[in-house]
């Protein structure tokens, strides 16, 4: 199974920092790759697909980046709404993995 | 507007079986691929399952193959996970996700299921 390594597993930031989480895939898996928000009790929200590809109605504040191994997900401007845990996936490949999250807390 | 709505979970005992729904609307069902994803307490994203639209390809995760069985019934809009053989650490919420083109763009508010004696 294909292995998503996540950097850091959490962080401390302030409201207007701009903060990039990194996501190592074990092997190339080209752009198949999306981020997703998770609110603690809530399900995840889809943020970016194929990497890059930003979701309807998401803030442009988030970006996504990178492809083969090495992803990044970028938030330009931390807003309050934005402190949850983030999770890379990559669907190249059975099964299905997801990185293990970084939570994005208050400094 | 696409709804998802998890039903099923609960309270069982190692070894026992439990069958979880996922009643499916707001969109053309039949169309998609979809998933089950489970979440531990206080862990991260595990992927567990996903079917074809038409229902004739199914995957597993390695930690329940053998033991869980993903289904649909496209006309009732109805995704299903049979789980037998239950252990503990099968103990998560449980979600349904309409998968996308291998994203997951849908996800419903989840069921907890309990494995405990």
């Amino acid at each position: 199974a294909i292995q998503l390594t996540q950097s850091p597993s959490s962080l401390s930031a302030y409201v207007g920092d701009r903060v990039t989480i990194t996501c190592r895939a074990s092997q190339g898996i080209g752009s198949a790759l999306a981020w997703y928000q998770q609110k603690p009790g809530k399900p995840p929200k889809l943020l970016i697909y194929d990497a890059s590809s930003l979701e309807s109605e998401v803030p442009s504040r988030f970006s996504g980046g990178g492809s083969g191994t090495d992803f990044a997900l970028t938030i330009s401007s931390l807003q309050p709404e934005d402190f949850a845990t983030y999770y890379c996936q990559q669907f190249d490949n059975y099964p299905r993995t997801f990185g293990h999250g970084t939570k994005v807390d208050i400094k | 507007e696409v709804q998802l709505l998890e039903s099923g979970g609960g309270l069982v005992q190692p070894g026992g079986s439990l069958r979880l729904s996922c009643a499916a609307s707001g969109f053309s069902f039949r169309s998609w691929a979809m998933s089950w994803v489970r979440q531990a307490p206080g862990k991260g994203l595990e992927w567990v399952s996903g079917i074809s639209a038409g229902g004739n390809t199914t995957n597993y995760a390695d930690s329940v193959k053998g033991r869980f069985t993903i289904s649909r019934d496209n006309y009732k809009n109805t995704l299903y996970l049979q789980m037998n053989s239950l252990r503990a650490e099968d103990t998560a919420v449980y979600y349904c996700a309409k998968r996308r083109y291998g994203d997951y763009d849908y996800w419903g508010q989840g069921t907890l299921v309990t494995v405990s004696s």
